[in-house]
């Protein structure tokens, strides 16, 4: 069964410094893996798709890694803003077309 | 870029009433539509899968008579709170994505939230 782990819970940086969100999942055979952004009481919005062929996507200050063969990924966030406040998301898709969520990390960043 | 449509944003409901939530895709043909659930300060859990014109897959634990699920055209899925009490209230959300899902990822809704009094 498919687990993705996200590591930090819950972070708090202050306005402008560069951070770096954790994703792990435990089976590298996965069609692609997305990033998603989640604000309080609202729905998700995409951030990056990564394919499985793929090694990294960039998207203005968010940069995505991927390296499937240790069944991990990054989100990077250049130049944090108050706004870039939120949760994030990361989910990998298997076989079935189902998305298996990683529990997320609450972001704060702190003008 | 794909655009899901998720109507109602909010309702409240009498208990033992039951409340539609509709989710649209607005620019492309959703083969697969997502039903999930939220609780506060959790992840979402998959509900149910549906695929244009056949019965819903329901994850374990589901009450498929209490939650109904109905994916009649390649644009709408609807789910159904039958008969809803309060601990049905939470946040509900759906997603939906084209057959190439490899390529395009997932669309998610604006998400319900679901308060039964």
């Amino acid at each position: 069964k498919q687990e993705v782990t996200q590591i930090p819970a819950a972070l708090s940086v202050p306005e402008g410094e560069n951070l770096v969100l954790n994703c792990s999942f435990t089976d590298s055979a996965i069609y692609n893996l997305q990033w998603f952004r989640q604000d309080p009481g609202k729905g998700l919005t995409s951030l990056l798709l990564i394919q499985s062929s793929q090694r990294e996507q960039t998207s203005g200050r968010l940069n995505a890694s991927l390296d499937k063969s240790s069944g991990r990924s990054t989100l990077y966030i250049a130049a944090s803003q108050p706004g870039d406040s939120a949760t994030y998301l990361c989910a990998v898709v298997k076989s079935g077309s189902r998305l298996t969520f990683g529990e997320g990390t609450q972001l704060t960043v702190n003008p | 870029g794909a655009v899901v449509s998720q109507h109602p944003s909010r309702v409240i409901c009498k208990s033992g009433t039951s409340v539609k939530i509709e989710c649209r895709s607005l620019d492309f043909q959703a083969t697969t539509m997502f039903w999930y659930r939220q609780f506060p300060k959790q992840s979402l859990m998959l509900m149910a899968t549906s695929n244009e014109g056949s019965k819903a897959t329901y994850e374990q634990g589901v009450e498929k008579d209490k939650f109904l699920i109905n994916h009649a055209s390649l644009t709408l899925s609807t789910l159904t709170v039958t008969s809803a009490h309060p601990e049905d209230s939470s946040f509900y959300i759906c997603s939906a994505s084209t057959n190439t899902v490899a390529n395009y990822g997932y669309t998610f809704g604006s998400g319900t939230r679901l308060t039964v009094v």
